[in-house]
């Protein structure tokens, strides 16, 4: 399965300012997501990084507060924009290798630790 | 679309017992659930998965079974020992391939 080096590990950010997440994938995936997991919670879904095209977002998450980029198969960036106290989060990236319809691989990055003062 | 749940919210073991974790999937069309071992601090690690056209699966202490007809997969982890304390997610991958997570199984084994 692939690898995922996820930058940076943790942050501690003034509110109003934005942070970028990087994800770099070892080898070409199929799709890549972004998931925000707050503490002692599950993973929620915020958007699907499509490469080329604008990303696919899920209910309750937007592209102005979420930009995202997927500029090839194997990078992607999470920006958090305009940061409130409430984006305090640990933000994961995964990547998906599919054969036809079918998964051969999820795989998650280290994660982010965003706190947000 | 997809919706999991997943139960219990924690379970407490005598070490050597077993634990089950159960997760219920609304949506007939998922095909894929894997099953996710997160210790505190780390990413999700896959532990297990299994495809639908698969009933059951087994790696050495971890089993998970699948019935599609009443749309519920569990995970069954035998002789249990205090490193397999963490919280366990199961997921279902959607038509989009997208990953659903149930709401997380907090396991601790007593030595």
């Amino acid at each position: 399965s692939a690898v995922i080096s996820q930058k940076p590990s943790r942050d501690i950010c003034q509110r109003g300012t934005s942070l970028t997440i990087q994800c770099q994938v070892d080898s070409q995936v199929t799709m890549m997501f972004w998931y925000r997991q707050q503490p002692g919670q599950s993973l929620t879904l915020i958007a699907t990084a499509n490469q080329g095209s604008e990303a696919t977002y899920e209910s309750g998450f937007v592209i102005d507060k979420f930009p995202i980029s997927r500029p090839n198969l194997t990078f992607s960036t999470l920006t958090v924009s305009n940061m409130s106290p409430e984006d305090s989060s640990i933000y994961l990236c995964s990547a998906t290798k599919l054969l036809g319809d079918r998964v051969l691989s999820d795989t998650f990055g280290s994660g982010t630790r965003l706190t947000v003062v | 679309g997809e919706n999991v749940e997943q139960h219990p919210s924690t379970l407490s073991v005598q070490e050597g017992d077993s634990a089950v974790i159960k997760c219920t999937y609304s949506d007939s069309a998922s095909n894929y659930f894997p099953w996710y071992k997160q210790e505190l601090g780390k990413r999700p690690q896959l532990i297990i998965d299994i495809r639908s056209n698969v009933g059951e699966k087994k790696d050495q202490r971890i089993a998970v079974t699948l019935n599609k007809t009443a749309k519920h997969f569990s995970l069954h982890i035998t002789e249990t020992q205090p490193e397999d304390s963490a919280v366990y997610f199961c997921a279902a991958v959607d038509s989009s391939y997208k990953l659903i997570f149930g709401s997380g199984t907090r396991l601790l084994v007593r030595p």
